[in-house]
């Protein structure tokens, strides 16, 4: 069962910044927020994670709220390669069971359009 | 998708063959996870393997499927007497041991299974 809630589909412009919004109001405490992407026919591939604080990398930003119950992953100059299903994954870390079973429900379409 | 390798990419077999999947993980990597994906579904955890034991496979049906991770060479998920039911995508992913990104999960390319 998907502990978090997010858009069916969603359309963005080329080059313009995606804003993919998750609920996870049943977060606790030692739960991390993932975000994975799979583009059509291939593996999911990672794309960030964080606990609480604002993360950055090479691909995308984590903006999660203060008081953890949502955040927004943020693709900040998209491509037509970035179509794609987004998928918002909320998981303990840490070697106690169920940490490593990640949840994927139904994700967000993202279509980026020319 | 961080080098895990998955083959066949596919594969089709009859009803009641064997299915065999291979899964490379990335190198390095000891933590091995396999997840299904059904037609217009999201992936669902099967099994999850570290070298030479099986540590969780609460998800993997009691019937006709098994998977293994030896000391040497690939993860390997059977599926014996497969049913059409089994036809789905079958994705692999590794994590490290330690390290920044200790359980990060690297997906491969998966194997799509078509059962006939």
């Amino acid at each position: 069962d998907a502990k978090t809630t997010q858009p069916p589909s969603m359309d963005c412009a080329e080059g313009r910044a995606a804003n993919l919004p998750c609920n996870h109001s049943t977060i606790s405490g030692n739960e991390y927020v993932y975000w994975y992407r799979q583009i059509h026919s291939q593996g999911p591939q990672y794309i960030i994670h964080g606990l609480k604080n604002n993360e950055t990398n090479e691909m995308a930003s984590l903006i999660i709220t203060e008081d953890r119950k949502s955040s927004t992953l943020i693709l900040p100059h998209a491509t037509l390669r970035d179509t794609a299903v987004y998928y918002c994954i909320v998981n303990p870390r840490g070697s106690g069971a169920g940490s490593y079973q990640l949840t994927f429900g139904k994700g967000t379409k993202l279509s980026v359009i020319p | 998708n961080a080098g895990v390798m998955q083959n066949p990419r596919h594969l089709v077999r009859r009803r009641g063959q064997e299915a065999r999947l291979r899964c490379s993980p990335v190198k390095g990597h000891s933590h091995v996870y396999w997840y299904r994906q059904l037609p217009e579904e999201g992936l669902k955890f099967m099994v999850y393997l570290q070298k030479e034991n099986i540590i969780d496979e609460s998800g993997m049906p009691k019937e006709r499927f098994s998977a293994e991770f030896p000391k040497e060479g690939p993860s390997i998920l059977r599926i014996q007497q497969v049913v059409r039911g089994d036809s789905a995508a079958y994705f692999c992913a590794s994590s490290p041991v330690a390290g920044v990104k200790q359980e990060t999960q690297y997906f491969g390319p998966g194997t799509r299974l078509l059962v006939l």
